[in-house]
């Protein structure tokens, strides 16, 4: 069974600065992907980046990057020069992909919520 | 661009009544799940489907019944609604090849008296 846990029940951080929130999961199936999604106060989920389990290189996306360590089992989220705007909900997700035990299983982590200050 | 609809927004249901919440996407996505949202909370996932005719349970699927008889289609359904189902319901789709990102619908608000 899958399992993705988010440690950081909050997290703050100064506007401009970087922030990294914090992923670890758990699974048997050795084909997988990542998701990171942004959960703003009025509730929609918006996708930020994903990374495959076989991808050598840590995904980007903008101020987002996704620092990918398989063998500790990791995928923390990194957001460079915070902004007002980067104040939400953020949740880690797995997908076990095609060929695995659950395939096209989504699990979710429990969240973090992110303050920027001013 | 439609993406992921679902019906209703908001519902208050009484203790014991039943209701269907319909997620119907255009992308033609194998993929659909349903999550429900406490306040506060992470998303749990209650059903899931990797195609037409195929469902399966995921970690609360108690109280809730799916079916999915066509791609595009995958309603959830509540059977004697009791007041901890009361919650944020999310549908989601996904392509199922390649590590692609799941599309979500605008959640329905659903308050169980």
């Amino acid at each position: 069974a899958q399992k993705i846990t988010q440690t950081q029940p909050g997290m703050f951080v100064q506007e401009k600065e970087a922030v990294t929130l914090d992923c670890t999961y758990d699974t048997s199936d050795q084909s997988y992907g990542l998701f990171w999604y942004k959960q703003p106060s009025s509730g929609e989920m918006i996708f930020l980046i994903y990374q495959g389990s076989y991808d050598e290189q840590n995904a980007t996306e903008g101020r987002y990057s996704l620092n990918f360590q398989k063998a500790r089992k990791s995928a923390n989220l990194v957001i460079s020069a915070s902004q007002l705007g980067d104040s939400a909900m953020y949740f880690c997700a797995m997908r076990v992909l095609l060929g695995g035990t659950s395939y096209g299983k989504l699990t979710f982590g429990q969240g973090t919520i992110l303050t920027v200050h001013p | 661009n439609a993406g992921v609809t679902q019906t209703p927004k908001f519902r208050i249901l009484k203790i014991g009544q039943s209701m269907t919440l319909q997620c119907t996407q255009d992308m033609n996505h194998n993929y659909m799940y349903w999550y429900r949202q406490d306040p506060g909370m992470g998303l749990k996932l209650i059903y899931y489907s990797v195609g037409a005719g195929i469902t399966d349970k995921g970690e609360v699927p108690n109280g809730y019944n799916v079916s999915r008889s066509t791609t595009e289609d995958f309603p959830l359904r509540l059977e004697l609604a009791a007041p901890s189902q009361t919650s944020v319901y999310f549908c989601a789709s996904s392509y199922p090849k390649g590590v692609t990102e799941a599309f979500f619908g605008q959640g329905t608000r659903l308050t169980v008296v």
